[in-house]
């Protein structure tokens, strides 16, 4: 089954404690993101990589870290985690090209205290 | 800076009712895409408009786009309950997917029998 995976799911943690948050896709898409969605703010792109060790910088990226050292995999770091960075997180990936369509995973909800 | 502004941003309305949620856009694209999220859940998409007058159907749902307008809409025809859900437009400002999508703020819609 075509699927995004992230883990883990739900994540309670204390300001300062570095944590990673894990996100693989199965379609050997080129393109993934990852994205905070906040209520009334909709979602925001914190970085995007178009394919192994390349990423950018998306609208929200301060406080995270992220690397591509393999297609499949897309984890997001955070250093210093700090309670403005409590938030629900997403992974999309997508092949790309003039007919494409995001898949996003479940989601990972973080909570910082 | 591409601006996605939905509205209205909160909706309740009536089963059987008919009603038109918009997304306005602020930079050339010709390509917008709608989500569906249940509450606690991911999205999921529900359609992708790839050219200027695109027209896609879905059950009760059909959405459209002008790109001369910058302007997408999501008309509901005779609401039932089960569309309850909250509903994202995003735009692809890059032209096959490199930066990912820039999403609206997402549109709340109730619907009540």
């Amino acid at each position: 089954e075509a699927q995004v995976t992230q883990n883990p799911r739900y994540l309670i943690t204390v300001t300062g404690k570095k944590l990673t948050v894990t996100c693989s896709q199965n379609m050997n898409h080129e393109y993934m993101s990852w994205y905070r969605q906040d209520p009334g703010l909709g979602l925001r792109q914190i970085y995007y990589s178009m394919n192994v060790e390349v990423t950018d910088k998306g609208d929200v990226p301060e406080g995270y870290k992220v690397s591509r050292k393999e297609k499949r995999n897309f984890p997001l770091i955070l250093e210093s985690p700090s309670p403005n960075q409590t938030s629900l997180y997403f992974c999309a990936s997508w092949r790309g090209g003039y007919h494409y369509e995001q898949y996003f995973g479940p989601g990972t909800r973080l909570t910082v205290t | 800076e591409l601006k996605v502004e939905q509205n209205p941003l909160f909706l309740s309305m009536q089963e059987g009712k008919n009603y038109t949620i918009y997304c306005n856009y602020s930079t050339t694209s010709d390509r917008l895409y709608w989500y569906r999220q249940d509450p606690g859940k991911s999205l999921e998409s529900l359609f992708v408009l790839l050219s200027n007058g695109a027209v896609k159907q879905e059950g009760r749902l059909m959405a459209s786009l002008d790109t001369k307008a910058r302007l997408s809409t999501l008309h509901i025809t005779a609401a039932v309950h089960d569309l309850s859900a909250t509903y994202f437009c995003a735009v692809d400002m890059s032209g096959g997917g490199a930066d990912g999508l820039t999403f609206g703020k997402g549109t709340h819609l109730i619907i009540q029998p």
